[in-house]
């Protein structure tokens, strides 16, 4: 199975400053179609996860503008510009490239 | 409104059986990849399972093959995960979610507020 690890697993932020949160996988995530199923969710304290990012880059509609992803083959990143106060919560990558589907450990973001 | 929402989750005995069930609405059923995702207590997410639309595809993580069979109703708009020979690891909130498949796997872009499960004598 592919293996995905995040870093950190926990991240203490003050409001307004940027955020980078690391994932790597034991196997490269480009499909035989070209494509990277590499994906972002956030789980937000007492809710169920919402996806934030698709296929590496792909922003969702309604994710602000200051989280963009980034990266290739097997090292990507999620990184937030100016972190607010509804970031809160735990980030999951998640490669859809390979069966089973494995997701990171999670990092928790919190406000310093 | 697109939603699914899942249902059955219990408290059931080690060895025992459990169906749970995904009422989904709001998009067309028929035509999506579903999926199960769990969170055992304090943890993080593993992926389950997943279900091809016409349900002639499965695929399972290693932990649940032979005991958790996934199925689905496109006629009811209904995805069914059966769970068998349940063990106290088993124990977490299970969610139902929609898999765009071929166009993004993994991407699940539709979640349910999950269903709780557990496994103790």
């Amino acid at each position: 199975d592919v293996v995905m690890t995040q870093s950190p697993l926990s991240l203490p932020v003050t409001l307004g400053q940027p955020a980078s949160i690391a994932c790597w996988s034991s196997q490269s995530l480009v499909y035989k179609d070209g494509n990277t199923y590499l994906n972002w969710f956030l789980q937000r304290p007492g809710q169920s996860p919402r996806r934030l990012i698709y296929k590496v880059s792909n922003r969702d509609s309604g994710v602000p503008d200051r989280f963009s992803g980034r990266g290739s083959d097997t090292d990507f990143t999620l990184r937030i510009n100016r972190v607010e106060a509804e970031d809160v919560g735990v980030y999951y990558c998640m490669q859809g490239t390979h069966w089973p589907y494995t997701f990171g450990q999670g990092t928790k973001l919190e406000i310093k | 409104e697109v939603q699914v929402v899942e249902s059955g989750g219990d408290l059931v005995h080690p060895g025992g059986s459990l169906r749970l069930s995904c009422a989904a609405s709001g998009f067309t059923f028929s035509n999506a990849w579903m999926t199960w995702v769990r969170q055992t207590p304090g943890k993080g997410l593993e992926w389950v399972g997943n279900i091809k639309p016409d349900g002639s595809k499965k695929y399972y993580v290693d932990s649940v093959k032979g005991r958790f069979a996934i199925s689905r109703d496109n006629a009811e708009n209904s995805l069914y995960l059966q769970m068998n020979s349940l063990r106290p690891e088993d124990t977490a909130v299970y969610y139902c979610a929609r898999d765009p498949g071929g166009d993004s796997w993994g991407a699940f872009n539709i979640w349910g507020k999950g269903t709780t499960v557990t496994v103790s004598s």
